[in-house]
């Protein structure tokens, strides 16, 4: 059981080049979310799913989209990336929706845009 | 603007005393509070919740503190011991509202906990 799991761990970009993160859950988790973290800040909703084939905004959802095929795996697309997306990126699923449903994470994808 | 603040970047401890890590709300909507942990270079793990029906919630040497007339909410840790040496994020979430129950998290505090 490996819960979440993220791929790549590290990735190098320069601007205007695009890319994928790819996140797996193996917990039959029917929500998956991506999340930022930036130095100094909280974790900020990019983009969630409350289930396959469908995604939702999250916070800061500019320059990313996001897809869910299978209910196992949720991918978030930088289509031209820009110097301000540095960040280490968590995936993350829940079984259901709101506070009282734990939220597990993956081990984060750390993206310089140089 | 805000809606979960964690006002103190770092806290050191020594080993065996308390640790009192805060955390202040502004939205009312909020009904549920999190604690998550977390270690360098890895992602956050869910370390302890409490429902806005309660005002208290004890697990082991963890325990959160909600008072919700002052929005604000607390975790002690005690004794404290070095292996809780991490960045602790407040997190919250609204049942009802606009925010679908999605987790609004604070900018985390960095507990050192020295031998």
């Amino acid at each position: 059981n490996a819960g979440v799991t993220q791929t790549p761990k590290f990735r190098v970009l320069k601007t205007g080049q695009s890319m994928t993160l790819l996140c797996a859950q193996d917990m039959n988790h029917e929500y998956m979310y991506w999340y930022r973290q930036d130095p100094g800040m909280g974790l900020r909703l990019i983009h969630y799913s409350v289930g396959e084939g469908t995604t939702a905004k999250g916070e800061v959802p500019d320059g990313y989209n996001v897809s869910r095929l299978k209910k196992q795996n949720f991918l978030l697309g930088l289509e031209s990336a820009a110097p301000s997306q540095t960040s280490v990126y968590f995936c993350a699923s829940s079984r259901s929706g709101t506070g009282q449903y734990t939220q597990y994470f993956g081990p984060g994808t750390r993206l310089t845009v140089l | 603007d805000q809606q979960v603040k964690q006002n103190s970047p770092s806290l050191s401890v020594q080993e065996g005393r308390i640790s009192i890590l805060n955390c202040d709300y502004t939205n009312s909507m909020f009904d549920y509070f999190l604690w998550y942990k977390k270690y360098p270079a890895e992602g956050p793990t869910f370390l302890i919740s409490i429902s806005s029906i309660k005002d208290k919630n004890e697990d082991g040497r963890f325990t959160v503190f909600l008072n919700k007339s002052a929005k604000h909410l607390s975790l002690h840790i005690v004794p404290s011991q070095p292996g809780d040496s991490a960045v602790y994020f407040c997190a919250a979430s609204a049942s009802y509202g606009g925010s679908q129950g999605n987790l609004i998290f604070g900018k985390g505090t960095k507990l050192s906990v020295k031998p």
